[in-house]
């Protein structure tokens, strides 16, 4: 059972660059987060999934895409990295909230990015 | 590893003393809450949970303690170890699923 995994685990682009991160779990988990965190920093809410076929806004979503065309796989897209885009990058997963279970939200090791 | 906590509010305590790191949530919504531990070049870690029905829950060494009326969360930690030296985010979830974490405090524990 590998939990989150998250790929690549360090990227370097150049300013303009694209490129998809890929999360996976295989927790059957119908939740699942993408978060930026910035050295010192706290983690910032990019986009999230209730569900497979689902996508909404976060916190921070401007420049970023997301797609959750499979239940297991959330993918993070950046159409044209740019500086202030670097950041290391995580991915969540959590079960149904079955209210009086624990739900709690499973992490990857994150993505180092770097837009240079 | 990844520079976690350098710009967050630091607790030092001595090695055996409890420890009771605080967090201030936003959304009165919000239902459900988690306690996570992030050590240098990881991702968080669950410690514990608590939801809005409840005033207080205990775990391993650990106590979550929320008060709904000024939207409060403390974690505390019973005889603090070198192995809990990290960064510590309290998170909240309300019913859109949405998970928003606070943040953070940096524990540091000295021998």
């Amino acid at each position: 059972n590998a939990g989150v995994t998250q790929t690549p685990k360090f990227r370097v682009l150049k300013t303009g660059q694209s490129m998809t991160l890929l999360c996976a779990q295989d927790m059957n988990h119908e939740y699942m987060y993408w978060y930026r965190q910035d050295p010192g920093m706290g983690l910032r809410l990019i986009h999230y999934s209730v569900g497979e076929g689902t996508t909404a806004k976060g916190e921070v979503p401007d420049g970023y895409n997301v797609s959750r065309l499979k239940k297991q796989n959330f993918l993070l897209g950046l159409e044209s990295a740019a500086p202030s885009q670097t950041s290391v990058y995580f991915c969540a997963s959590s079960p149904d909230r079955g209210f009086y279970e624990n739900t709690e939200a499973f992490f990857g090791q994150g993505t180092r990015l770097t837009v240079v | 590893g990844e520079s976690v906590g350098l710009h967050l509010p630091t607790l030092s305590v001595q090695e055996g003393d409890n420890s009771i790191i605080n967090c201030a949530y936003s959304n009165s919504a919000s239902d459900y809450f988690i306690w996570y531990k992030q050590e240098s070049g990881k991702g968080p870690q669950f410690i514990i949970d608590i939801r809005s029905n409840m005033d207080k829950r205990q775990g391993q060494r650990v106590t979550v303690l929320l008060n709904k009326t000024v939207k409060h969360l403390s974690l505390q930690i019973a005889a603090t170890q070198p192995g809990d030296s990290a960064v510590y985010f309290c998170a909240e979830m309300d019913s859109s699923y949405k998970l928003i974490f606070g943040s953070g405090t940096r524990l540091l524990v000295r021998p």
